[in-house]
């Protein structure tokens, strides 16, 4: 298993550009999950998806969007890029059923940042 | 509101010592908790967590943590530290209402040879 695959890892955006991450994970984990991590802040939730077609809100989801089309796929979209958004993102998957286990797990991250 | 605590930035021991990272915690509800560790342009991996059951939790590389519900703690420990330890640390809770993770700002362990 490949577990949770972040593409890319590292990027550089000009302010007002656009952008799609991509997260893919094959552990057939029904839950997925968006993070930003900036520094000494803890990682913070963007948007999260119980299920294929089903996504949510997390705390700071202004300026980002999710779809997800499929149980393995969970791109995140920068509209507009700003300088707030240089940070670095992890998106994470679980799975939750009769046998849940509750940890999530994460992949490598994508380093971004925004001049 | 669930939230968690670490209340130190980073934690220095030597190598060989028994290291603590602390967390406390606040949540409604029976307390779902976790410890995660990063290290250096790495994703968060998964340590140890405590549902149910032992206070007492043994996880990954040799770590441990003692929950205690008087308290609200889940400190992370380990006999004796490695440099190889050195990383930044997370306490996680689930929120029971959304069933979301909600993580501490971090604690860095730095492992002195």
């Amino acid at each position: 298993n490949a577990g949770v695959t972040q593409t890319p890892k590292f990027r550089i955006l000009k302010i007002g550009q656009s952008m799609t991450l991509q997260c893919a994970q094959d552990m057939n984990h029904n839950y997925m999950y968006w993070y930003r991590q900036d520094p000494g802040m803890g990682l913070k939730l963007i948007y999260y998806s119980v299920g294929a077609g089903i996504t949510d809100k997390g705390e700071v989801p202004n300026g980002y969007n999710v779809s997800r089309s499929t149980t393995e796929d969970f791109p995140l979209r920068l509209e507009l890029a700003a300088p707030s958004q240089t940070s670095v993102y992890f998106c994470a998957s679980s799975y939750r059923g009769r046998s849940s286990s509750y940890e999530q797990y994460f992949g490598p991250g994508t380093r971004l940042t925004v001049t | 509101a669930q939230s968690v605590a670490q209340p130190e930035d980073q934690v220095n021991v030597a190598e060989g010592n028994p290291l603590t990272v602390k967390c406390t915690y606040s949540v409604s509800g029976n307390p779902y908790l976790f410890w995660y560790v990063q290290y250096p342009n790495r994703g968060l991996q998964f340590l140890l967590k405590y549902i149910t059951g032992d206070n007492l939790v043994k996880g990954s590389y040799g770590f441990e943590a003692e929950f205690n519900k008087s308290q609200t703690s889940f400190h992370l420990k380990k006999p004796s530290a490695l440099v190889s330890d050195s990383a930044l640390y997370f306490c996680a809770v689930r929120d029971g209402n959304t069933d979301k993770l909600i993580f501490g700002t971090g604690t860095r362990l730095q492992v002195f040879p």
